[in-house]
C-alpha cells in the first residue's frame, strides 16, 4: 500500500459539475499539498495546508488530521481546470507523493 | 526571467554519455529540488539542498551526482545512465528547508537509448 493514496484515478466531469478529490495519507506530516500538472508536464503548487482549510478562487482544500485525510474541491468545473491534481504529504520537505487523480472537465 | 527555470527542456542521451540538467530560481530561495517522474509512477524526490547543503538523499543511484554552487543554481550531472532511467525531471525551489510551498520548474525530458 502506497504511503498516500488518491481517489478516483480518473474522473471526467461536465463543465459546471462540483468535483471532489480525496488523499489519504499514512506517514506523519507537516503540511499537505495539492499540486496541479498540466499536459506538459509544468507542476503549479495549488495549496500547502497543515490544519482546517483553504479557498482560493473556485478551489477549496480541506484537511482532517486525525483521519490522515485531505479533499481538493472544485466548484463551477471549467474545462481549463482539465489537468492531473497530486497530493504530496509533506514530513519536513520529505515529501511523499499520490499517484495523481487526472481529471478532464467535458464544454 | 521569473520563477524556475530549467534547461534542457528535451534531452535524449546514450548510455555511455555524460549530461547535466540545470535548474535556476530567480525567487530568492534558499532550498532546491531535483525530483523525478517516470512514467505512471508517482513523483519521487531524489535530492533536496538548503543553503547550498545537500539534506536529503534518497537512496538515489550515484549515476546521478548532484550539485548546487549557490542558492540560486543546481545541476544534476547524468552518467552511464540506464533506458529505466528516461523520464521528466523537475526541479523546485522554496523559501528554506522547512516546510514551505514550492514552486516548479517546467521539467526536462530525458529520453535514454
Amino acid at each position: 500500500k502506497n504511503e498516500v493514496e488518491q481517489s478516483p484515478q480518473n474522473l471526467t466531469a461536465q463543465e459546471g459539475e462540483f468535483i471532489t478529490i480525496n488523499c489519504s495519507y499514512s506517514v506523519g506530516i507537516s503540511a499537505l499539498h495539492w499540486l496541479q500538472q498540466h499536459p506538459g508536464g509544468g507542476i503549479v503548487s495549488l495549496f500547502m495546508l497543515s490544519s482546517g482549510k483553504k479557498k482560493h478562487g473556485r478551489l477549496i482544500a480541506t484537511i482532517n488530521i486525525q483521519e490522515k485525510h485531505s479533499s481538493l474541491h472544485i466548484t463551477a468545473s471549467h474545462p481549463r481546470d482539465s489537468a492531473v491534481y497530486i497530493c504530496a504529504a509533506d514530513n519536513n520537505n520529505d515529501m511523499r507523493f499520490g499517484a495523481g487523480t487526472r481529471l478532464t472537465v467535458k464544454p | 526571467e521569473t520563477g524556475v527555470t530549467q534547461t534542457p527542456r528535451h534531452l535524449v542521451m546514450g548510455m555511455t554519455n555524460k549530461k547535466s540538467l540545470k535548474c535556476e530560481q530567480h525567487l530568492g530561495h534558499n532550498a532546491m529540488y531535483w525530483y523525478k517522474q517516470s512514467a505512471k509512477k508517482p513523483l519521487e524526490l531524489m535530492f533536496v539542498y538548503s543553503l547550498e547543503e545537500r539534506v536529503e538523499n534518497n537512496s538515489v543511484p550515484s549515476r546521478f551526482s548532484p550539485e548546487c554552487p549557490n542558492s540560486s543554481h543546481l545541476f544534476l550531472h547524468l552518467h552511464t545512465l540506464q533506458p529505466e532511467d528516461s523520464a521528466l525531471y523537475l526541479c523546485a525551489s522554496s523559501q528554506d528547508g522547512t516546510s514551505n510551498e514550492q514552486f516548479f520548474g517546467p521539467g526536462t525530458r530525458l529520453t535514454v537509448l
